[in-house]
């Protein structure tokens, strides 16, 4: 069965700081992964997704993912994080019917 | 991006009563809609599928009698959630598209029912 999993509950940078969420998938056939943020009290808002082509995949506000087939993982990357990246962030894949999401980790910055 | 626009963004209701959530896309006809629910801290629990035309799709253990589902044209769905009982309430999104392969799913803003 599909399945996402993101094993940092929650995780707190420094500003300035890089940083790195990672996520592992299950998945039979090409997967095709996405990445969320949800800020408190909000929906999701699509970060990056990657469907085929290059595994390095850039998207909004500085983030980037990388697919590595062979890890079966797709980590979230930012060089150098602000106070305003805290925030919720899922994982998830899509499946021939529906998403299936990784259970989030939350971000904290440190001023 | 396509728009989802999801209304209301936060209900009260009394135990017992019922509560209607729209879901509408914006810019694009949407077969398929999907009603998801999050508990304080967790992730999306799909609920439901909800088909144009047809009768929803629901997941192992949502009860659909309680959960009606209501996919009357190609731009709205409805979630109504019936005799409302405290353990109701939650955050609840839907999102449009994402149903098959290459596609992305956008969003609603999210309703927050909390059931007194």
């Amino acid at each position: 069965a599909q399945s996402v999993t993101q094993p940092d509950i929650h995780i707190t940078v420094s500003e300035g700081a890089s940083l790195e969420l990672r996520c592992n998938y299950s998945y039979g056939a090409t997967p095709y992964l996405f990445w969320y943020v949800q800020s408190p009290g909000q929906g999701l808002q699509l970060l990056l997704k990657y469907f085929s082509g290059d595994t390095l995949v850039q998207g909004i506000k500085g983030f980037e993912a990388e697919f590595k087939r062979s890890q079966s993982s797709f980590n979230l990357r930012k060089p150098s994080v602000h106070w305003s990246d805290a925030a919720e962030y899922f994982c998830a894949v899509s499946s021939a019917s529906k998403i299936i999401f990784g259970s989030g980790t939350r971000l904290s910055i440190r001023p | 991006g396509a728009v989802v626009s999801q209304h209301p963004s936060r209900v009260i209701c009394k135990s017992g009563t019922s509560v209607k959530i729209e879901c509408r896309s914006l810019d694009f006809q949407a077969t398929t809609m999907f009603w998801y629910r999050q508990f304080p801290k967790q992730s999306l629990m799909l609920m439901a599928t909800s088909n144009e035309g047809s009768k929803a799709t629901y997941e192992q253990g949502v009860e659909k009698d309680k959960f009606l589902i209501n996919h009357a044209s190609l731009t709205l769905s409805t979630l109504t959630v019936t005799s409302a009982h405290p353990e109701d309430s939650s955050f609840y999104i839907c999102s449009a598209g994402g149903g098959g392969m290459n596609t992305e799913a956008f969003f609603g803003q999210g309703t927050r029912l909390t059931v007194v």
